[in-house]
């Protein structure tokens, strides 16, 4: 199945600095790459995503690059901003036709903090 | 249009009782999936359901666990004699039809589940 990691697990940057958090996935067939960002005590909320026929998607200050040669991706926030202090998770999946279904599989992390 | 919703948001029950938790998915939507959450983890896939049928139940544990999503009213996931490894907070999320290759998934703000 499907195994994927996520450094680091923490994250400590300036306001205004940009933060960038990695992920690499094991399974070739995967083609759907989410982001979430959960904040203490709420659910996982969906703040980007990816499909494996885009190599790079942005909204506003945070963007999604997605090597699938290197089966790595990685989120990118700039000018960040001490609202931006939470948990993320990358997760993949790669559909029914792979046999993985529907379901995620999501890396362990990162707690972002951005300091004032 | 209001978001997935899950019902308790905290749950407390002593070993050996029964918990049953509730997810009623975004209007439109017919594809309900359950992940947990273990403190200081990431999320673990459970089931994946659609409207009276089990798609993926492969994270489920094989005894106590069952998960329903009828054809009218909300998807439970239900944990028969819980113990106090089952403690942890459990997340539904939902996402619409038709697609099997990776559809976006929302979550709910979860059920936070303490077994004393």
């Amino acid at each position: 199945g499907e195994n994927v990691e996520q450094h680091p697990s923490t994250l400590s940057v300036q306001e205004g600095d940009s933060a960038v958090i990695k992920c690499t996935y094991s399974d070739s067939a995967s083609n759907y790459f989410p982001w979430y960002k959960q904040e203490l005590g709420k659910g996982p909320q969906l703040i980007i995503d990816i499909r494996s026929n885009v190599g790079e998607k942005k909204d506003q200050r945070i963007a999604v690059t997605l090597n699938k040669t290197a089966k790595h991706f990685s989120l990118h926030i700039t000018e960040t901003q001490p609202e931006d202090s939470a948990v993320y998770f990358c997760a993949a999946t790669g559909g029914i036709l792979t046999g993985g279904g529907n379901k995620l599989t999501f890396g362990t992390g990162t707690q972002l903090k951005v300091e004032l | 249009n209001a978001g997935v919703m899950q019902n308790p948001r905290h749950l407390v029950r002593r070993r050996g009782q029964e918990a049953r938790l509730r997810c009623s998915p975004m209007k439109g939507h017919s594809h309900v999936y359950w992940y947990r959450q273990l403190p200081e983890e990431g999320l673990k896939f459970m089931v994946y359901l659609q409207k009276e049928n089990i798609i993926d139940e492969s994270g489920m544990p094989k005894e106590r666990f069952s998960a329903e999503f009828p054809k009218e009213g909300p998807s439970i996931l239900r944990i028969q004699q819980v113990v106090r490894g089952d403690s942890a907070a459990y997340f539904c999320a939902s996402s619409p039809p038709g697609g099997g290759d990776g559809e976006t998934q929302y979550f709910g703000p979860g059920t936070r589940l303490l077994v004393l």
